[in-house]
């Protein structure tokens, strides 16, 4: 069955640096989706992209944070100046075009370490 | 703020049904009800989705209520591996982005 793949599986950088996490989403996937978790939190919505554009994004989604599908399969989230409360899994997921209510699918996400 | 709300956590023994509540008593007319689970160290997993019939499949069955203002999940015979926290989403009014709670812990024992 096909799948969400994300790296790497855990990403350790230094504040301030910028940093980028890959995924590649489901190959007949449209719309695409950032979300991240917290240690012991809730999933959070970060993100949403289609078309070539962000459809929505939430307020934790600042100045720092882009998304890019540079090359019709990769779609990436950069953060350009890590904060040491960028810590989380990062989680991307994808949908098939059609029906807004078909199901996203889950990578298995990145983990970001910030020291 | 999610619009679903579900029990912080419960148990089953193997090999019996696992029946997992949600409220989500605003729901719209629109709106479907998706049902995720989460394992340790791993994404989000889909698990099942409706809008106003029972549905199945191969993970489950999804029982909605006909005000459709609650639904229950239910895993017919629990393994060990189906301990998971499983949430319930209903996707956010005319956005296709899931805003997840907090969920309920499955605890599994054999």
């Amino acid at each position: 069955e096909p799948e969400v793949t994300q790296t790497p599986s855990h990403q350790v950088t230094q504040m301030g640096q910028e940093v980028i996490l890959r995924c590649v989403p489901i190959s007949n996937h449209l719309y695409f989706y950032w979300y991240r978790q917290i240690l012991g939190q809730k999933v959070e919505f970060l993100v949403s992209f289609y078309n070539n554009e962000i459809s929505e994004k939430s307020e934790i989604f600042d100045d720092q944070f882009s998304v890019e599908r540079p090359d019709g399969s990769n779609f990436t989230l950069k953060i350009r100046s890590t904060k040491l409360e960028d810590s989380a899994m990062y989680f991307c997921a994808s949908r098939p075009g059609g029906n807004s209510n078909q199901p996203q699918h889950f990578g298995d996400g990145t983990r970001l370490s910030i020291l | 703020d999610a619009k679903t709300t579900q029990p912080n956590s419960m148990e089953s023994n193997e090999e019996e049904p696992v029946h997992l509540p949600c409220n989500h008593s605003t729901i719209s007319g629109t709106d479907y009800i998706h049902w995720y689970r989460q394992l340790p160290s791993q994404g989000p997993e889909y698990v099942i989705h409706g809008l106003t019939s029972n549905v199945n499949n191969r993970m489950a069955s999804l029982a909605i209520a006909e005000d459709r203002k609650s639904s229950t999940l239910i895993l017919h015979r629990a393994t060990l591996r189906d301990a998971a926290v499983y949430y319930c989403i209903l996707r956010d009014g005319g956005t296709y982005k899931y805003i997840f709670g907090t969920g309920t812990r499955l605890k599994v024992l054999a």
